[in-house]
């Protein structure tokens, strides 16, 4: 089976910041990859698919790049109401364990 | 506007034997493969099972596999999770999801005695 690893796990950023998450496969999966946002209490919200395809509604400071085995998720000005954990999954398969993104 | 409710958690003793059910509406169900999802308290998103539109072809996590069974009813525009031989880590709240872009509110199963 194909392991996802993100990294980091957690991360303290402030209002502006630009951040970046990374995703590893541990085999090719192409651009079968798909990043969520997870905020308490609720389902994930898809953000990117294809690795790098901004779904539809998703503010365009957040954007996906790679293939392959590595994928990163970047946002380019943290907003307060992106506060939340996100994660990384391979099409119908495997999640990352997730990074949780905190305010500093 | 594609909906899907989840049904059937609760609480169940270890061992113990619970079906899932998620009805969808507002899309051609028999055209998409659908898939379930948990998440136990606390933890990250844990890709349970999958299943084609047609039923031809089902998969399934490791952790699952020879004690939970995916199917759906097309007639019904229904998905089913059974879980059998449960066991407390098996205790989640499990989503159903169509694509990556439509999810359930999810339904919890507890697993204790």
């Amino acid at each position: 089976d194909i392991q996802m690893t993100q990294s980091p796990s957690t991360l303290s950023a402030s209002v502006g910041d630009r951040v970046t998450i990374t995703c590893r496969a541990s085999q090719s999966i192409s651009n079968w990859l798909a990043w969520y946002q997870q905020k308490p209490g609720k389902a994930p919200k898809l953000l990117i698919y294809k690795a790098s395809t901004l779904e539809s509604g998703v503010p365009s400071r957040f954007s996906g790049s790679g293939s392959g085995t590595e994928f990163t998720l970047t946002i380019s000005s943290l907003q307060p109401d992106d506060f939340a954990t996100y994660y990384c999954q391979q099409y119908n398969s495997s999640f990352g364990g997730g990074t949780k993104v905190e305010i500093k | 506007e594609v909906q899907l409710l989840e049904s059937g958690g609760g609480l169940v003793q270890p061992g113990g034997s619970l079906r899932l059910s998620c009805a969808a509406s507002g899309f051609t169900f028999s055209s998409y493969a659908m898939s379930w999802v948990r998440q136990a308290p606390g933890k990250g998103l844990e890709w349970v099972s999958s299943i084609s539109g047609s039923s031809v072809t089902t998969y399934y996590a490791d952790s699952v596999k020879g004690r939970f069974a995916i199917s759906r009813d097309n007639s019904k525009n229904t998905l089913y999770l059974q879980m059998s031989s449960l066991r407390a880590e098996d205790t989640a709240i499990y989503y159903c999801a169509k694509d990556q872009r439509f999810w359930g509110q999810g339904t919890l199963v507890t697993v204790s005695s």
